[in-house]
């Protein structure tokens, strides 16, 4: 089965609004990034996190290895959010030649006026 | 931030085709990669490199062919293009293995 899944896969919020997206894996993460792709098909860098959490403007993520989960949160959603958002884990015996990242299928979400 | 390049930015081919995919980064980065995204699979790893002349198999490798010739560039090949190989092709790139990955702008290749 897949090792990280994603949910939900769509979410529609209206703008102020907020919401959580999660990533469970189903196997020891070490590392896990989330990325936002636009509309243009960028994958743009949102955060990177080993363990604890990140702030950002309006985004905040937490990374759980313990537990095996991730989460995203967004708060006061504005229309430019709107993208689908992925979330993608190291496991422990990345690195060296065995670098590698598993990705959630993604969380497509669209913030209304 | 990491500057990775791809190009060209859309191609479109026919079934044999020989195709090749470039991508340049210019931060001195030592792991290269190389994902195709397609509609309910999310990004999956074909090859990636942790230095010029190295390669690794990645997790959906059929099909394709990859040569790191510098630090720098890094080439996806397809030598008889099917049609299941139109994707959205992104390459990134990172300082080493387990440290945060850089993406590329991304290819739109279809295969008729």
């Amino acid at each position: 089965g897949d090792q990280v899944e994603q949910s939900p896969s769509a979410l529609s919020l209206h703008e102020g609004t907020g919401s959580a997206l999660r990533c469970n894996f189903t196997t020891t993460m070490r590392a896990v990034q989330w990325f936002q792709q636009n509309s243009r098909g960028s994958l743009i860098n949102l955060f990177y996190l080993a363990s604890g959490t990140k702030e950002n403007g309006r985004l905040k993520s937490t990374f759980n290895s313990k537990e095996s989960y991730s989460t995203l949160h967004i708060r006061d959603a504005q229309l430019e959010d709107s993208g689908t958002y992925f979330c993608a884990a190291e496991g422990v015996n990345s690195g060296g030649s065995n670098a590698k990242l598993t990705f959630g299928k993604g969380t497509k979400l669209s913030v209304k006026s | 931030e990491a500057a990775v390049t791809q190009s060209p930015r859309n191609k479109v081919t026919v079934t044999g085709g020989n195709v090749t995919l470039s991508c340049r980064q210019t931060n001195s980065h030592n792991y290269m990669y190389w994902y195709r995204q397609d509609t309910g699979h999310g990004l999956r790893l074909i090859h990636y490199s942790y230095g010029a002349g190295n390669l690794q198999i990645g997790d959906v490798p059929d099909g394709y062919k990859a040569t790191r010739t510098t630090q720098e560039d890094f080439f996806l090949l397809l030598e008889l293009a099917s049609p299941s190989q139109t994707s959205l092709y992104f390459c990134a790139s990172s300082k080493l293995g387990a440290y945060e990955q850089y993406f590329g702008p991304g290819t739109r290749l279809t295969v008729l």
